[in-house]
């Protein structure tokens, strides 16, 4: 089945500088989604991706979706405390669109 | 706002229990998703449901059987629980069937001794 890969598995910040986490599928993708968890909460939605090279901005944060569809990047500026948590990524399979997977994660620590 | 409500924020059970696990959304979505949460493993598929009575199988279904007799309830249930079925376990709906958020519950740990 489809595999999506996030790097880095961990990401210790200062507070103010800026990262990337990113996330890359072993198949195209036809749409990809960022979630965020916060320590001790559930993942929840932050952005969708469609188009192929589409940008997509929320205020701090700049997702990606590749030209070929098959990965993405989150980028943060100026990490404040409040961006602490883990961030998926995830793909619908290539044979089934009703099946959502997820990569592992990017867990962001924040020092202040 | 959809709301996601698991019955059960805490469970200790022990080996070769049953176990349920309930889900309930309020938003009349059709899609319904359970999934297990392991430390460096993300979030893993067990099995999903696209509609009342229908079911397929995630990616480790293994050891795990869901029940959807009504729209807004999908139940996770472990026949026999094993030790390493300890896990965080997240309900999920999503109004839509290709492409929409997927709206999560709070999540329920499961501890088996």
């Amino acid at each position: 089945g489809q595999q999506v890969m996030q790097i880095p598995q961990y990401q210790h910040v200062q507070e103010g500088e800026d990262f990337t986490t990113y996330c890359n599928s072993s198949t195209t993708l036809s749409n990809i989604q960022w979630y965020k968890q916060r320590p001790g909460g559930h993942p929840v939605f932050l952005i969708q991706l469609v188009k192929s090279g589409e940008v997509k901005k929320q205020k701090r944060l700049t997702f990606q979706f590749g030209e070929a569809k098959k990965n993405s990047s989150l980028h943060i500026t100026a990490t404040q405390t409040t961006d602490v948590g883990t961030y998926f990524c995830a793909g619908p399979e290539r044979s089934n669109d009703y099946k959502l997977s997820f990569g592992a994660g990017t867990t962001v620590t924040v020092r202040a | 706002d959809v709301k996601v409500t698991q019955s059960s924020r805490y469970l200790v059970k022990r080996t070769g229990e049953k176990v349920f696990l309930e889900c309930v959304q309020d938003m009349d979505h059709e899609n319904m998703f359970w999934y297990r949460q392991d430390p460096g493993l993300g979030l893993r598929l067990i099995y999903f449901s696209y509609d009342v009575k229908m079911k397929e199988k995630g990616d480790i279904p293994e050891g795990y059987s869901v029940s959807r007799e009504k729209k807004e309830r999908f139940s996770l249930i472990l026949e026999s629980a094993s030790t390493n079925q300890t896990s965080m376990y997240l309900c999920a709906s999503r109004g839509v069937p290709w492409g929409g958020e997927l709206f999560f519950g709070e999540g329920s740990r499961l501890t088996v001794l």
